[in-house]
């Protein structure tokens, strides 16, 4: 099955500064990469996600990009802000062409983001 | 629209006793995700239901654990004779129908808060 590392399992910036979270893939066949935000007693909440057709995509400070020679994919936050301070997730899945099909995510160990005022 | 919609929210149970955990989707969803969180780890997928049918139960433990996603009312997550290792927080997530997988917001999962479970 598919296995999802991802990294560092901590990481603290300073306000202001970029912020880049790492995951690589097993499983060449995934072609769905999500990223959740998740706050201390909450849920996750999708921030991004890329499909395997494109190599990056880009929301205001959030970008996403995508390597699938490598099987890495890669999360970057700029411009910093202490409400950016969270647990960061990777995920990913293979979407089948099969109408009225599922979405099994495969999930990194998430990343511990610290923005320092 | 209400979101997905999980309770109860914290949950304690003594060591034998039994959990039920309930999940409704967001309004024209059908499709439920149980996943289970242990302090400090990533999330684990534990089943995959559609209406009246488990599509996919590889992540649940096969014993003690039971998911039903019935016509009417909201998906349950059942754990029997809990131990102290069930203590996790569970998630549920649902997405969409869609006859065509390339539509955009197709597929895309959206996260209740989570049952925090603890077994004293």
């Amino acid at each position: 099955g598919e296995n999802v590392e991802q990294h560092p399992s901590t990481l603290s910036v300073q306000e202001g500064d970029s912020a880049v979270i790492k995951c690589t893939y097993s499983d060449s066949a995934s072609n769905y990469f999500p990223w959740y935000k998740q706050e201390l007693g909450k849920g996750p909440q999708l921030i991004i996600d890329i499909r395997s057709n494109v190599g990056e995509k880009k929301d205001q400070r959030i970008a996403v990009t995508l390597n699938k020679t490598a099987k890495h994919f890669s999360l970057h936050i700029t411009e910093t802000q202490p409400e950016d301070s969270a647990v960061y997730f990777c995920a990913a899945s293979i979407i089948p062409m099969n109408n009225n099909a599922g979405n099994m995510l495969t999930f990194g160990g998430g990343t511990r983001l610290m923005v320092k005022p | 629209n209400a979101g997905v919609m999980q309770n109860p929210r914290h949950l304690v149970r003594r060591r034998g006793q039994e959990a039920r955990l309930r999940c409704s989707p967001m309004k024209g969803h059908s499709h439920v995700y149980w996943y289970r969180q242990l302090p400090e780890e990533g999330l684990k997928f534990m089943v995959y239901l559609q209406k009246e049918n488990i599509i996919d139960e590889s992540g649940m433990p096969k014993e003690r654990f039971s998911a039903e996603f019935p016509k009417e009312g909201p998906s349950i997550l059942r754990i029997q004779q809990v131990v102290r290792g069930d203590s996790a927080a569970y998630f549920c997530a649902s997405s969409p129908f869609s006859q065509r997988r390339t539509i955009s917001g197709a597929n895309v999962l959206t996260f209740g808060a989570g049952s925090r479970l603890t077994v004293l």
